[in-house]
């Protein structure tokens, strides 16, 4: 299986700050990256997929980049509402495999 | 507006079975796959099953063949996942997502979460 290394584990950061996620395969993935978006007791929400395509409603503050087997999601000017984990996950190759996750909260 | 909505869940002794079902609604079911994405507490996320919008192909992960089946009834478009042989490593929220196709899947749509659990 391919394995999805995600970091920092965990984040701290304050309103308007830039934060950034990474996440590293194992093996090359082809740009076939998404990323979630799980608040605390809710189900996860789909913000990127294909590495760097937003999905619908999701604001533009939240971009993602990468080739290969090196990703990131980038969110700009942080918000309250951004109090989140977050995981990668790839599907190029069978089967699907997430990251372990980044807790994000405020300082 | 899309909705998934997920019933089934609950506590089962290991060994026993237990069906899951989820409703779907709000964009035209036979349209897409479907799968099954599970959430141990307080841990990450691990696809378990997927569909096809016809109900001819399924897939699941190795830790679940020959014990768990996925399948669909486009007629009441709703999902199912009848799990057998339960396990105390199989406890865990189940999630309905909607699948789209990359080289495997992603999932854009998800459920609230029925809760499994599996323990005598």
């Amino acid at each position: 299986d391919i394995q999805m290394t995600q970091s920092p584990a965990s984040l701290s950061a304050s309103l308007g700050e830039t934060v950034t996620i990474e996440c590293r395969a194992s093996e090359d993935i082809y740009s076939n990256l998404a990323w979630y978006q799980q608040k605390p007791g809710n189900s996860p929400q789909l913000l990127i997929y294909d590495a760097n395509s937003l999905a619908d409603g999701v604001p533009s503050r939240f971009s993602g980049s990468g080739s290969g087997t090196q990703y990131s999601l980038k969110i700009n000017s942080l918000q309250s509402e951004d109090v989140a984990s977050y995981f990668c996950q790839q599907y190029n190759n069978y089967p699907d495999t997430f990251g372990a996750g980044t807790k994000l909260e405020l300082k | 507006e899309v909705q998934l909505v997920e019933s089934g869940g609950g506590l089962v002794q290991p060994g026993r079975s237990m069906k899951l079902s989820c409703a779907a609604s709000g964009f035209t079911f036979s349209n897409y796959g479907m799968a099954w994405v599970r959430q141990a507490p307080t841990k990450g996320l691990e696809w378990v099953a997927t569909i096809s919008y016809d109900g001819s192909s399924t897939y699941y992960r190795d830790s679940v063949k020959g014990r768990f089946t996925i399948s669909r009834d486009n007629a009441k478009s709703t999902l199912y996942l009848q799990m057998n042989s339960l396990r105390s490593e199989d406890t865990a929220t189940y999630y309905c997502t909607r699948a789209r196709t990359g080289a495997y899947w992603y999932f854009d749509f998800w459920g609230p979460g029925t809760m499994v659990t599996v323990s005598s």
